[in-house]
């Protein structure tokens, strides 16, 4: 049984560009948040979604932006990338509800040059 | 807003020591708590969980965490560490109202032969 993957693993970017970062959940969840990870800091929430829909943002600007697919798959897009956004990006999926642990993905490691 | 504190940010231990993480959280409503570890380069993987019910809980590893309403904590613990539990461990809440999953600033654990 396959568990979160995200793609890709690594990517590097200069500022100003735009980035998009993929994932598919855990077979069975339906719903996938976003987090930020810099380095030596705990997950920060970006977004959460569910039926398609955010369901729920944290303090980000709208520079991130997200989108979820019929099959629960799901994307995170950033434009206007700022040296500040280097960071590992992680995918977690489950059931919907907040009693519903996470499953984490490997990440995407995104450097902004 | 809700915040998870971890109080020691580096914990070095001998191997077949005892060890005790610390997780504090700041609620006044219900929470649902979690820890999870990251090895390097990876993602989080859940090793406990409390939603309900007895306050001792036990997870993955040997590892168990008690969850003090009075004193809104959740503290981690193993009775004997081994080399493999060197990580990051990170503490995690989810309030009853919402979605997002609140994480502390990690606690690095090292096991030293």
């Amino acid at each position: 049984d396959a568990g979160v993957t995200q793609s890709p693993t690594h990517l590097i970017k200069t500022r100003g560009q735009q980035v998009t970062l993929r994932c598919s959940p855990k077979s069975g969840h339906d719903t996938v948040s976003w987090y930020q990870q810099a380095l030596g800091q705990g997950p920060q929430f970006i977004f959460q979604y569910y039926e398609e829909e955010e369901r729920q943002r944290g303090n980000f600007p709208d520079r991130f932006s997200g989108h979820q697919f019929p099959n629960y798959s799901s994307e995170l897009n950033v434009n206007a990338l700022l040296l500040g956004d280097s960071a590992l990006y992680l995918c977690a999926s489950s059931l919907t509800g907040p009693n519903q642990p996470q499953h984490f993905g490997d990440g995407t490691r995104l450097s902004i040059l | 807003a809700q915040s998870v504190t971890q109080l020691d940010s580096q914990v070095p231990v001998f191997e077949e020591a005892p060890v005790e993480l610390r997780c504090n959280y700041s609620s006044s409503v219900s929470v649902y708590l979690f820890w999870y570890v990251q090895y390097p380069n990876q993602g989080l993987q859940l090793l406990l969980k409390y939603l309900s019910g007895s306050t001792l809980v036990k997870g993955i590893n040997g590892f168990e965490a008690e969850f003090n309403k009075s004193q809104t904590s959740f503290h981690l613990r193993k009775p004997s560490v081994h080399i493999s539990d060197t990580a990051e461990y990170f503490c995690a809440v989810s309030e009853n109202t919402g979605n997002q999953f609140y994480f502390g600033t990690g606690t690095s654990l090292t096991v030293i032969p």
